[in-house]
Parts: structure tokens; C-alpha cells; sequence
């Protein structure tokens, strides 16, 4: 089956610590993107790529950090610097200008 | 900078009715435009793509329609039903690039039996 894979679903960090989210996609996409989900309110862009080994930063990348060393797979890590790290985050891809897909979802916990 | 309004925020209507959901963005050079569904605590699942250069598209009891020039879409949902209770997301794509796509905050349709 084609499509996107998060792992994990669930994960929960002790303050301070790095976290990195798993992001893989088998749909032959160029282009990758994370974004954080909060209640209440849209989604927001962390940060995208378009092909490998180059990303761009979105509205909210503070804290966050991301490498794309392959075309199947853009992990994200969240760094001790980012204030509020516990949310919802959605990894997706498209093909240039196409339908974007999204996977199912981490949600993170920081206590 | 483009920007995308749903509105009603949230809607609640009876089983079996027909409804519209709206979504209108301020830059109408666009490259298409997609809605997309959430379920609670779930990614989101594309609904229907419509390209810039296209009128309207259909998927069942989904009918989504845009309107370039006045910047709006609307999406039409038929015969509703409980299970078409979620969340319901516009998203536009611009011209100006590979540029990631812009998303409303969302629609939350309940139907109630």
C-alpha cells in the first residue's frame, strides 16, 4: 500500500530532552512538509522540503529541526528550545503542485 | 499574503439534509485548491482537488466548486449523514512557486441522527 507512516502514534518526553518524529513516505513525492496541530487552532508550518538535501523553514520553526538525506524519509526533531513542544504533528507530501497527502499523526507529550 | 476564512466555524444539522460549507481566500492566483476532512485525533484525508483551471469536482455525495475571481469554493455535501461528522479543511496552493499550501482553520460539522 502506498502512503505516509508517522512513528510513533503516542510519545511521551521529560522537559528538556530532544524528541526526533519519524516521517516516511513510498509515493515517490519530491516534496515533504510538517506541521503542528494545537486545539482550537489551524494547522501551522513548521517546515517543508522540495527535494532532497534542501528545506525551507515555515511560520513556526523556532526550536525545530529537520534533515532530508533521502526522497522516502523527513524526520523532525524537537529541540529543548522549542517553548511548548506538546501538540499534534502531521507529516505530508505531494508530487509538484499535486495532491498533498498527510500521515496519521504523533502527538507529543512533554512533561 | 494569502490567507483562507472558513465559515461557519462549527455546524450542526439533522441527518438526511444537503449542506454547504464555505472557504474564501484573498489571492485568486491560485493553483488549485483541495479540501480535505479530519477526524478527531486522525491526519487529514483529501476529499476532492480542484485545479485553477477547473469549475468544480465531484466524488459521490461531494460536490466542491470554485470561483477564482470572487476568490471563494464551496463544498456540497449531499443526502448528510452521521458519519460525515468531522472537520472540514480548505487548503490553496499559489502560483507563486512550489509554494506549501494554505489552510483555513476548519469547519466542525456534526449530524445528528
Amino acid at each position: 500500500d502506498g502512503g505516509i507512516t508517522q512513528s510513533p502514534k503516542y510519545l511521551f518526553r521529560k522537559e528538556g530532552q530532544n524528541v526526533t518524529l519519524s516521517c516516511e513516505q513510498n509515493l515517490n513525492h519530491d516534496a515533504m512538509y510538517w506541521y503542528r496541530q494545537d486545539p482550537g487552532q489551524g494547522l501551522r508550518l513548521i517546515y517543508y522540503s522540495q527535494i532532497v538535501n534542501d528545506f525551507q523553514k515555515g511560520d513556526i520553526a523556532e526550536g525545530y529541526s529537520v534533515s532530508r538525506e533521502k526522497k522516502e524519509s523527513f524526520p523532525l526533531t524537537v529541540t529543548s528550545a522549542q517553548k511548548n513542544p506538546t501538540a499534534f504533528y502531521l507529516c505530508a507530501s505531494s508530487s509538484e503542485r499535486a495532491e498533498q497527502y498527510f500521515g496519521p499523526g504523533t502527538r507529543l507529550t512533554v512533561t | 499574503k494569502q490567507e483562507v476564512t472558513q465559515i461557519p466555524a462549527a455546524l450542526s444539522v439533522p441527518e438526511g439534509e444537503n449542506l454547504v460549507l464555505n472557504c474564501s481566500f484573498t489571492d485568486s492566483a491560485i493553483y488549485n485548491l483541495q479540501w480535505f476532512r479530519q477526524d478527531p485525533g486522525k491526519g487529514l484525508t483529501s476529499l476532492l482537488l480542484i485545479q485553477s483551471s477547473q469549475r468544480e469536482q465531484t466524488s459521490g455525495r461531494l460536490n466542491a466548486s470554485l470561483d477564482k475571481s470572487s476568490g471563494r469554493s464551496t463544498l456540497y455535501i449531499a443526502a448528510s449523514q452521521p458519519g460525515d461528522s468531522a472537520t472540514y479543511l480548505c487548503a490553496v496552493r499559489d502560483w507563486s512557486g512550489n509554494t506549501p499550501l494554505v489552510f483555513g482553520k476548519g469547519t466542525r460539522l456534526s449530524v445528528i441522527a
